[in-house]
Formats: C-alpha cells, structure tokens, sequence
C-alpha cells in the first residue's frame, strides 16, 4: 500500500541547513508530484514547493532562493534543503503525494507522518 | 498571491448539528478548491476536491459546494470524530491553504 516517511534532524541550529527525507512505498515518483507542506505556529499550513514527477521544481516564492527539493527515484526518496533557517522556521514538515483526477482537479491524496523540526540555539 | 480566508475561527457544535463553515478567495479560483481534515497529532486527510467531489470512502454527511471566490463545507448530522481543524486549499495559482476552522464540542 501506499506509504510515505518523513526523517528528518529534529532540532537544527539559527543560520544552518534543514535536510528532510520522504521516504515513499507504494508507487513510483516518476508518476506523481511530490509536494511539502509544512505547518508553523506562525503561518499555519503552507505549501513549500514540489517535485513534477518527470524532475522538474516549484516553489512557493516566499522561501526565495532558501529551498530546494531533489529526489533519487532509485531509492524511492524525496529531499527537501532549506538553509538559513530562522526560528519562525520551527515546525512540522510534510511530504505528501498529488494525485490528478480528470482534467484540472488536483489533490494531495496521501501524506506522510510529518517530521517535527524545532530551530534553537 | 490567493488569500483563503476560512470563516469562522472556531465553532462550538453538538453532536448531530448541521455545521456549515466557508472559505473565500481573494480572486477568482474556478472549482479548484479541496478541503482537508486534520485531528490532533495527524497528519490532514483529502475530504474534497474539486470544490465538490467527494473523496472514496469520506461519509456522504461531507459535502463540499462554491465556485469562483466563495465556498462552503458542510457537515450534515455532526459526529464525534468530525472534531477537527478543516482547512481550505486553493490550487488554480500555486497552492494557498486558509488558516482553518476549527470545531470543538460545546
């Protein structure tokens, strides 16, 4: 069945890099979007960026040039980078799968656990 | 930018009730609209998409409604395990979620 694993540092420092895995079951990448979503106190629920099944990017223009996200098919892995982290970056990070229905109807069908990151000094 | 703007914060309901809450677009988003439940400690579960179509195996009580800037979720006879936060997702421009309604027992 389909399954999806986020891992991830749990705590990282003011200034240094974020590095999350998804780790996914259940069904190739090269068949669907990979979305990441994190949940902040701050923000509530917002959409980071995804991976196009054939390896392309998107991201949300809020996180600039801070974000990146990479995958490895041959491992069944997604990976997102974010440096510069900033305590408001404190929060839970998701990695969930898109699903196309039809034409024009998208939706995130399965999510991931969430991986909780606390940035601290 | 889409702005969600989910309405109201919070409601108090019964069990059995007949919730309705709303979300609205700061522009025009067609039907590409979904809305997710999130419980404590979980992660959100697909309730709609498309503004209307319900998702396999969501209880008919969930039905989703609205086009263009304004949309509505509804839960007819309210049960315990609805209590949740439900969020708004607009996806016609990048995505946007709302910041939620949440629905606690009176």
């Amino acid at each position: 069945q389909v399954q999806l694993k986020e891992t991830g540092p749990g705590l990282v420092q003011p200034t240094q890099t974020l590095s999350i895995t998804c780790t996914v079951s259940g069904f190739s990448l090269t068949s669907y979007y990979m979305q990441w979503v994190r949940q902040t106190p701050g923000k509530g629920l917002e959409w980071m960026g995804f991976i196009r099944s054939g390896g392309s990017t998107e991201y949300n223009s809020e996180f600039k040039s801070r974000l990146s996200i990479s995958r490895d098919t041959s491992k069944n892995q997604v990976f997102l980078k974010m440096n510069s982290l900033k305590t408001e970056d404190t929060g839970v990070y998701y990695c969930a799968r898109e699903r196309t229905e039809g034409i024009g109807r998208y939706y995130f069908d399965y999510w991931g656990q969430g991986v909780m990151v606390t940035v601290s000094s | 930018n889409t702005v969600m703007t989910q309405s109201p914060t919070s409601m108090f309901i019964s069990v059995g009730d007949r919730v309705t809450m709303n979300c609205k677009a700061s522009q025009n988003v067609g039907t590409n609209v979904d809305w997710y439940q999130q419980k404590t400690g979980q992660s959100p579960k697909l309730l709609i998409y498309g503004a209307s179509n319900r998702y396999t195996g969501v209880p008919d009580r969930f039905t989703g409604s609205g086009s263009g800037t304004d949309f509505t979720l509804t839960i007819s006879n309210m049960q315990a395990e609805d209590l949740a936060v439900y969020y708004c997702l607009q996806y016609n421009y990048k995505y946007t979620f709302g910041a939620g309604t949440k629905l606690e027992l009176k």
